[in-house]
């Protein structure tokens, strides 16, 4: 299996805080993802990248910035925090013919 | 707009059924994949289509492809217990694009 490691698995944190989430891959693989989890709308795109330095926003990519300074590393940053970011996050690694996810990470905003 | 659409949402049955769950849209894939998650971990890659008719099979599970490549389908033979689980449909919408995701079927398999 993919070496892909999320942290941290759990947290949770107030409204208006910055919050930085971390993917960590081992499989040196260009392509990396991160999705949101919510009942009722399924798996979403929030941002994506393809190599260092190199990011796309997805689907629902407002409140969210990424960074990438190294291929093995993905940062989701919450600027501040709302109840609406409340979320199991999910990274990904891979191409159009298969994805590799991580664990998740279950984010709650009080 | 869901893209792509997967039915039923939830499905409870006894070990040993039959069951096959669906995947549609009405847009053309390139290919489609199946992954099935289970309570708090990610989803976990099954199968790829690519072929427009494709039939593949994965022990107790049949995967097909429309003849379009607008829709699969996903049957399970002699379901078990251990085959309870959200199954998720997705597809790239073009050539390479980050993959879009159903809302998944949820399984329930009583023993």
């Amino acid at each position: 299996d993919a070496g892909i490691t999320q942290s941290p698995r759990h947290k949770v944190t107030e409204t208006g805080t910055p919050v930085t989430l971390r993917c960590h891959q081992t499989e040196n693989h260009r392509y990396m993802y991160w999705y949101r989890q919510d009942p009722g709308h399924g798996l979403r795109l929030i941002h994506y990248s393809y190599g260092v330095k190199d990011t796309d926003k997805g689907e629902v990519s407002d409140g969210y910035s990424v960074s990438r300074s190294k291929t093995e590393d993905f940062l989701l940053t919450l600027e501040s925090a709302t109840s609406s970011q409340t979320s199991v996050y999910f990274c990904a690694i891979g191409r159009e013919h298969g994805y590799t996810f991580g664990s998740g990470t279950r984010l709650t905003v009080v | 707009t869901q893209l792509l659409e997967q039915s039923p949402q939830f499905l409870s049955i006894q070990e040993g059924e039959n069951l096959t769950v669906y995947c549609n849209s009405s847009s053309v894939f390139s290919s489609l994949q199946w992954y099935r998650q289970e309570p708090g971990e990610g989803p976990v890659l099954l199968v790829t289509v690519v072929t427009g008719g494709e039939v593949k099979k994965l022990k107790r599970l049949t995967f097909q492809f429309g003849d379009a490549r607008k829709d699969s389908s996903l049957h399970i033979t002699a379901a078990q217990p251990g085959d309870t689980g959200l199954y998720l449909c997705a597809g790239p919408v073009s050539g390479n694009t980050p993959l879009v995701f159903g809302k998944g079927t949820r399984l329930s398999v009583i023993a």
